[in-house]
């Protein structure tokens, strides 16, 4: 069964310090992955898929196999940023398997 | 840019009564999904929905649940006979495919309250 972990709850970091949200996974074949946003008072919103490699509002995320891990970065933190991050395996069903999220807090 | 749309926003049900959770997915969106989160929790799935059938059901979705697609937009879940514990934020998903390269697009939710 998919299980992914997100080890810290809360994260503060100054403006335009660098960010790492970590996420890691546990699987059987081969991880699709996911990092969702949510802003406050907004849906979720896909930030980015490993699929795709992209970059999206500065942030990327590589999976890294040997530690399974898909780890969220960005260089330099923006306020706009501070909002609940989520990573989201893909199931074998095609269910997304959500994280217990982090809070991401971007101190002016 | 489309969006999946889901009403009410916010139910405020007695316990024991039937609630019905209304959704419109992306219109040539073929997949969709609810997913659960209580109060604190993560975001659980529920269940999946492809060519009006069920796909995939967690232990969550028993038969207190169901799901229907009743005409071509909507797509609603049903609880039967609810339960203080079935309080929870319910996000319904759509996706026009499968796979990492066919993401998931969530509704604002409906916030179900369990009187």
């Amino acid at each position: 069964a998919q299980r992914v972990t997100q080890p810290e709850k809360l994260l503060s970091v100054f403006k335009g310090a660098p960010v790492e949200l970590k996420c890691n996974y546990s699987y059987s074949g081969s991880p699709e992955l996911f990092w969702y946003v949510q802003y406050s008072r907004q849906r979720l919103q896909l930030l980015l898929r490993h699929i795709s490699r992209e970059s999206i509002k500065g942030f990327t995320a590589d999976l890294n196999k040997g530690e399974t891990s898909f780890h969220l970065k960005k260089p330099f933190a923006q306020e706009e940023d501070s909002a609940m991050y989520y990573c989201a395996p893909l199931g074998g069903a095609n269910n997304l398997f959500f994280g217990t999220g982090t809070r991401l807090t971007v101190i002016p | 840019e489309p969006e999946v749309t889901q009403t009410p926003s916010h139910q405020v049900t007695q316990m024991g009564q039937e609630v019905i959770l209304r959704c419109v997915p992306i219109s040539n969106h073929l997949y969709f999904y609810w997913y659960r989160q209580i109060l604190g929790q993560k975001v659980e799935f529920l269940v999946s929905f492809y060519n009006n059938e069920i796909s995939e059901k967690s232990e969550i979705f028993d038969d207190q649940f169901s799901v229907e697609r009743p005409d071509g937009s909507n797509f609603t879940l049903k609880i039967r006979s609810t339960k203080l514990e079935d309080s929870a934020m319910y996000f319904c998903a759509s996706s026009e495919g499968q796979g990492g390269d066919q993401p998931q697009h969530f509704g604002d939710g409906t916030r179900l309250s369990i009187l």
